[in-house]
């Protein structure tokens, strides 16, 4: 029962480095959504990728921040020369198809931390 | 002004007890609506969907006022297992695909 994987559980950059966050859809599901929650804050979603296609980016800052989801393997959510503030727990969330009625499933995240 | 409002509470209640949440949302085009739980460091996990007429799951009815313009949710016979953070969820353009979540309302069932 295969549910939305996301690698590394945690993971601990330096700043200046770069963060690569990883999210496998569930079976079947070929729309990927990360998100990012911030200490004692609520969700905040971030984009909303289909294969090979970013649909909606509108939550990603315009900088530093990049995500991609290739024909083949994983989506890839990607922080370049991470800063303090980028520290927070980032979920992946997948559908099987596109609709406003549609609930998504989360992955377990990846909490990132930035010395 | 937020897309989603809820109250963070917490609400700390007796086991058995019944306990209601509300949440408000500002987008009156927001199409649909959910409730998710999420614990502590974890993932959020869909509780139910909530629908025009209002639904019931168990233990769990959820509401819907357009009018208004909230939802809430009803939990019947408290447990313990049903301490989480309770968030509301609207999915608020037409045809988009992505939720807006709530901060969440923490509600902690002591024996």
């Amino acid at each position: 029962n295969a549910g939305v994987m996301q690698n590394p559980r945690h993971l601990v950059r330096r700043r200046g480095q770069e963060a690569r966050l990883r999210c496998s859809p569930m079976k079947g599901h070929s729309h990927v959504y990360w998100y990012r929650q911030l200490p004692e804050e609520g969700l905040k979603f971030m984009v909303y990728l289909q294969k090979e296609n970013i649909i909606d980016e509108s939550g990603m800052p315009k900088e530093r921040f990049s995500a991609e989801f290739p024909k083949e393997g994983p989506s890839i959510l990607r922080i370049q020369q991470v800063v303090r503030g980028d520290s927070a727990a980032y979920f992946c969330a997948s559908s099987p198809r596109q609709g406003g009625d549609q609930p998504q499933h989360f992955g377990d995240g990846t909490r990132l931390s930035i010395l | 002004r937020k897309e989603v409002e809820q109250d963070p509470g917490p609400f700390n209640v007796p086991e058995g007890a019944t306990v209601a949440f509300n949440c408000t949302y500002s987008n009156s085009a927001s199409q649909s609506f959910f409730w998710y739980r999420q614990d502590c460091r974890k993932e959020p996990k869909l509780l139910m969907s909530v629908y025009s007429s209002g639904n019931e799951d168990g233990r769990f009815t959820a509401q819907l006022n357009r009018a208004s313009q909230y939802i809430s949710l009803l939990i019947r016979d408290s447990k313990l297992s049903d301490s989480a953070t309770y968030l509301c969820v609207v999915n608020v353009r037409t045809g988009a695909n992505n939720l807006f979540f709530g901060t969440g309302t923490r509600l902690t069932v002591i024996p």
